[in-house]
């Protein structure tokens, strides 16, 4: 039972535009999110997240939406740039704990 | 501050055969958490552990099993080990042992079953 989804395996954007991924979720109780990158070769890293609490949280130039009605959030990027080139996780905790479910990923590609 | 690191990165094994990987959280976190990514896939839960037991366990089947030391480092364990066994098994640390905090994770061990 995938929990959380990311619908698209890929994204490619011009250097300097928005890029928007989308996550969508099933499990109602969920109240944290995250958002993490990965390059090959690496592991996760962090980038930014979200309570349930909140249907905005920006970071430079990374902000995150929820929409909690539609089990939605979404990361935008503005302006995207190349080092921005990555594969992106949508990831929620388990409620009450930290083990994380996460979606299957979507690969940005900006391109110069 | 070293962050969370893995050893081997790489690991060719025969099915059938046992494997045992190792993670060393950053400094200060006390809880460690295995993931296993398949090819094309989000990393899936295999299971937690804080104060040197297993505190919450992924649908992953006895053949996986995990040890913490004293000093916050674990070690993940397959048994019989078959080719759909073939991923990337990444390591994340964090605090708190069940609190809602951020996860680090390692570079991760690519484990090929040949």
């Amino acid at each position: 039972d995938q929990q959380v989804k990311q619908n698209s395996p890929s994204l490619s954007v011009q250097e300097g535009r928005i890029s928007i991924l989308n996550c969508d979720y099933t499990n109602s109780m969920f109240d944290y999110f995250l958002w993490y990158k990965k390059y090959p070769a690496e592991g996760p890293t962090f980038l930014i997240s979200i309570s349930s609490i909140k249907d905005k949280n920006e970071d430079g130039r990374f902000t995150v939406f929820l929409n909690k009605s539609a089990k939605h959030l979404s990361l935008h990027i503005v302006p995207s740039q190349p080092g921005d080139s990555a594969v992106y996780f949508c990831a929620a905790p388990k409620t009450g704990a930290n083990n994380l479910f996460f979606g299957t990923g979507t690969r940005l590609t900006v391109i110069p | 501050d070293a962050g969370v690191t893995q050893s081997p990165t790489h690991l060719i094994k025969t099915r059938g055969q046992q494997v045992t990987l190792r993670c060393s959280p950053k400094s200060g976190h006390d809880t460690v958490s295995w993931y296993q990514q398949a090819l094309g896939q989000g990393p899936q839960f295999i299971f937690q552990y804080y104060e040197e037991e297993e505190r919450q366990r992924g649908n992953f089947p006895d053949r996986f099993s995990g040890h913490q030391f004293p000093n916050y480092s674990s070690e993940l364990n397959v048994n019989a080990l078959l080719l759909g066994d073939s991923a990337l098994y990444l390591c994340a640390s964090s605090s708190g042992g069940g609190q809602n905090t951020e996860a680090f994770f390692g570079q991760g061990t690519r484990l090929t079953v040949v």
